[in-house]
Formats: structure tokens, sequence, C-alpha cells
């Protein structure tokens, strides 16, 4: 089955750093990569879609300037949260999907935790 | 728009007791519906699909889900619950279509005791 792995799984960081996440497709191109965001006990809210080699579009409300993604190739896509506030302390999820998966069947990443002191 | 509804936020049973986690839906057009489970601090795993096709989809785990198109419902079944499918459980919507977006329910957690 196809594989997404996140990374870092956890991170610690200060206020006014920014944070990192990438998300990568092991073993399958993802022409389409989503991020969600998950407060503890409540559904994934989707930030943004990413398309490879484009821009992604993001949900109302999720400032681009804050999470800024970058879809550069088939199997890597990143989300950076810019100058972090303890606000943005979050489960991060990414998924993928592929032309090789029928009715685009997305396949998520295990999550990265970030807290933000 | 799409929406997902999941009307009950906790599930408890008896471990040997089927349970029944539920869902309905709303979309234009046909839906593609999924459910997931989460487990604590993991991402969410696939659990079965309804594309088209048999309303009764069979899944992974021993969990299965019936379409039910003029109640506009996707509920999560099986038989027999373990202890070990505790659980959160999402059920999501999503619209025909390259990249269409998914929407999830705000999830139901599954507790099932021994």
């Amino acid at each position: 089955g196809a594989v997404v792995s996140q990374h870092p799984s956890w991170v610690i960081c200060k206020s006014g750093t920014s944070v990192k996440i990438e998300c990568r497709s092991l073993d399958f191109q993802a022409t389409t990569m989503f991020w969600y965001r998950q407060f503890p006990k409540q559904s994934l809210m989707l930030m943004a879609t990413s398309n490879e080699g484009s821009k992604a579009t993001y949900e109302q409300g999720v400032e681009k300037d804050k999470f800024l993604i970058n879809h550069a190739s088939l199997t890597l896509s990143t989300l950076t949260v810019t100058s972090a506030h303890p606000e943005d302390s979050s489960f991060y999820i990414c998924s993928a999907t592929g032309l090789d998966y029928s009715y685009n069947e997305q396949f998520f990443g295990p999550g990265t935790r970030l807290t933000v002191l | 728009a799409q929406s997902v509804a999941q009307p009950e936020d906790q599930v408890n049973v008896a471990e040997g007791n089927p349970l029944t986690v539920k869902c309905t839906y709303s979309v234009s057009g046909n839906p593609y519906l999924f459910w997931y489970v989460q487990y604590p601090n993991r991402g969410l795993q696939f659990l079965l699909k309804y594309i088209t096709g048999d309303n009764l989809v069979k899944g992974s785990y021993g969990f299965e889900a019936e379409f039910n198109k003029s109640q506009t419902s996707f509920h999560l079944k099986k038989p027999s619950a373990l202890v070990s499918d505790s659980a959160l459980y999402f059920c999501a919507v999503r619209q025909g279509g390259n990249a269409g977006k998914s929407t999830f329910g705000d999830g139901t957690t599954l507790t099932v005791k021994p």
C-alpha cells in the first residue's frame, strides 16, 4: 500500500521562530497533497491543497503568509509555520493522492505535533 | 457544499457485542464515502470506502458499512467489537473528480469495554 511519512513527528519551538514540516510519499507519485490541522478531540480542518509544481490553494481563513506550503516535487510537500505563536500549537496531518490511485484515494501521514512555547 | 454529520460524540459497547457508528452526509451528485480510524497521536488509517456498486462495503479489521442513499447515511458496523477497536472514528465525504476535497465529520470516540 501507499505510504506517507511526516517529519518531524513532534517539534517544540519558541514563539517567533519558524518551523518546517515535511510530508513525503514514499512509494508513489503524489500529484496532490492536502494539509490538515487537528485540535485535541476535534475533527480535521483542511488548511490547503497543493498540486505539484503550482501554488497551493488555501481554505478560507487560513493565512497563506503564515502557513507556507511548497510542493516542489512529486514526492515532497512542506508546510512552514512562520513566526509561530502558541495558538499555532496543534497536530498537523498531511495526506497525498496520485494518479495511480482510483477515485483519488487519500493516504495520510502519521501527523506532526507542534508545540509553541 | 458537502457536509458530514456524526451525531454521536461517544459510543460505548461491551466487548463481543455489535457496534454501530453513525454517519450522515450531504453532497451534490454522487458521493464518495470513507471511514477512517485514528489512534492517539497518530494519523488516520483507512478502513473502507464506498464509491459505487454494492451498498454493503467490507473493510479492514472486520468493519463494514452500509450506504443508504435514501437516508443519506453510511453507518459503520462490526458484528463483534474488540477492546482494541477503541479509537476515534471519522466519516468523510468527497465529491468526485480529481483532487476533490474531503470533508470530515467531527469524529466519534468508540470505547469497547471488556
